[in-house]
């Protein structure tokens, strides 16, 4: 199936730990997003890359560090996770943003 | 920056039709997306409008009016499975980024 997928769907982790979710797109895209949902739904740009090259970084704690290995994959890894760090976390990529972005599932974190 | 205006709730019958509104400021502009969201669903893109006027796709049609800094989606024949969230999302001047507004939630009832 073509798609873009990102794993866990669900993390459930204690403040202070580290965790990563990795993203993969099989659609040969040149461009993947990060975006965070908050409990109220509003969705929100965390970084974006073109080709392996981070293109945009919006005002996001250096706690946050993603990662592109190849251009199908950007992983986001999170260090001393916080309570406010809970929310839905949605990998996406796009080869033509005016015919839209495709998006994972989701990640569900979960910070206790 | 970006800022972008849509009702947090509307509710609608099975049958009818329903306008959801967007109203967006931003220091650049170079198209209006629109996506739905089930609950526990990831967005999935429904329209794009770069240009004034009305685009149609099936039941959904979308508009766009520069001047006015405003667009809407338009969804006619309403089905209970178009219960959902809709975002309205600008896409900035530069092409290469979306910034979404708040999401109107649409309610179907029977």
């Amino acid at each position: 199936d073509t798609a873009v997928s990102q794993t866990p769907k669900y993390l459930v982790t204690q403040m202070g730990n580290d965790k990563s979710i990795k993203c993969e797109q099989n659609l040969g895209h040149d461009t993947m997003y990060w975006y965070k949902q908050d409990s109220k739904k509003f969705l929100k740009i965390m970084f974006s890359y073109n080709n392996k090259e981070l293109i945009i970084n919006e005002t996001v704690p250096n706690r946050f560090s993603p990662k592109s290995p190849d251009k199908a994959h950007l992983n986001l890894h999170i260090n001393s996770l916080e309570l406010g760090d809970s929310a839905v976390y949605f990998c996406a990529s796009s080869q033509n943003l005016a015919r839209g972005y495709t998006f994972g599932s989701g990640t569900r974190l979960t910070v206790v | 920056g970006q800022s972008l205006e849509q009702p947090s709730e509307v509710t609608a019958v099975e049958g009818a039709i329903v306008q959801i509104n967007c109203t967006y400021q931003t220091s650049g502009f170079y198209g209006l997306s629109w996506y739905q969201q089930h609950d526990g669903g990831a967005p999935t893109f429904l329209s794009y409008n770069a240009l004034d006027g009305l685009e149609e796709t099936g039941r959904f049609s979308s508009f766009l009016s520069r001047s006015d800094s405003y667009g809407y989606l338009l969804l006619q024949e309403l089905q209970m499975k178009d219960s959902a969230s809709y975002f309205c999302a600008v896409l900035n001047n530069a092409g290469n980024m979306l910034t979404f507004g708040g999401g109107t939630r649409l309610m179907v009832k029977p």
